[in-house]
């Protein structure tokens, strides 16, 4: 399978704890891309990468979210002290950032759903 | 971000054309739209996106209006499988992450 791969799939936590997303981009692409998703919305967008540089981050919901892309492969989203309001499925997708802007296709992985008790 | 508006929901007969609507009055010249859908428990999948001009994969066609402020995604022959949330987006080259409406969800009847 040469999608983007997203782990884990489902992840129940409490309160109070820090919990961590692995996504795997499509091997050739070096445009990652983190999304929050909650029930009956449609995916929000937190931050994205270009390679290891993270070009965009002010829409991380807060402090308390930080990602990295420490070789431009993979990416980790850390959410530190969890809180209820967490809950949600987080999505990660990637692009092949050509620089064509407007005509980029995003591919979207199946998304780790989050459960904070 | 340009804003698009969907209805919230359609329904379709199976095998049968749906025609879903997008509108998009304050578009740009340099916005290009595109459609994603969301099927039930995964992550969104790209449908299609044109400029100007209407377009065509296997997927799909784009019809979009000449002034360009609205556009029709249309599958051509329902299925069940089609049954999903159909986000109509507007994308410019200046900023590439999706901005996501609620979009249509459309349904399917065998």
């Amino acid at each position: 399978d040469t999608g983007v791969s997203q782990d884990p799939r489902h992840k129940i936590t409490k309160r109070g704890q820090n919990v961590t997303f692995r996504c795997d981009p499509i091997s050739e692409h070096n445009r990652l891309y983190w999304y929050r998703q909650t029930l009956g919305q449609g995916p929000e967008f937190l931050t994205y990468f270009q390679n290891e540089a993270q070009l965009e981050k002010s829409r991380l919901l807060s402090d308390r979210f930080s990602a990295e892309r420490p070789k431009g492969s993979f990416s980790t989203l850390e959410i530190q002290r969890t809180e209820q309001g967490d809950s949600a499925m987080y999505l990660c997708a990637s692009s092949l950032g050509l620089g064509v802007g407007g005509r980029e296709t995003q591919y979207f992985g199946p998304g780790t759903r989050l459960l904070v008790l | 971000d340009a804003k698009t508006t969907q209805p919230n929901s359609m329904e379709s007969n199976e095998e049968e054309p749906v025609h879903l609507p997008c509108n998009h009055s304050t578009i740009s010249g340099t916005d290009y739209i595109h459609w994603y859908r969301q099927l039930p428990s995964q992550g969104p999948e790209y449908v299609i996106h044109g400029l100007t001009s209407n377009v065509n994969n296997r997927m799909a066609s784009l019809a979009i209006a000449e002034d360009r402020k609205s556009s029709t995604l249309i599958l051509h022959r329902a299925t069940l499988r089609d049954a999903a949330v159909y986000y109509c987006i507007l994308l410019y080259s200046g900023n590439t992450p999706l901005v996501f409406g609620k979009g249509t969800r459309l349904s399917v009847i065998a």
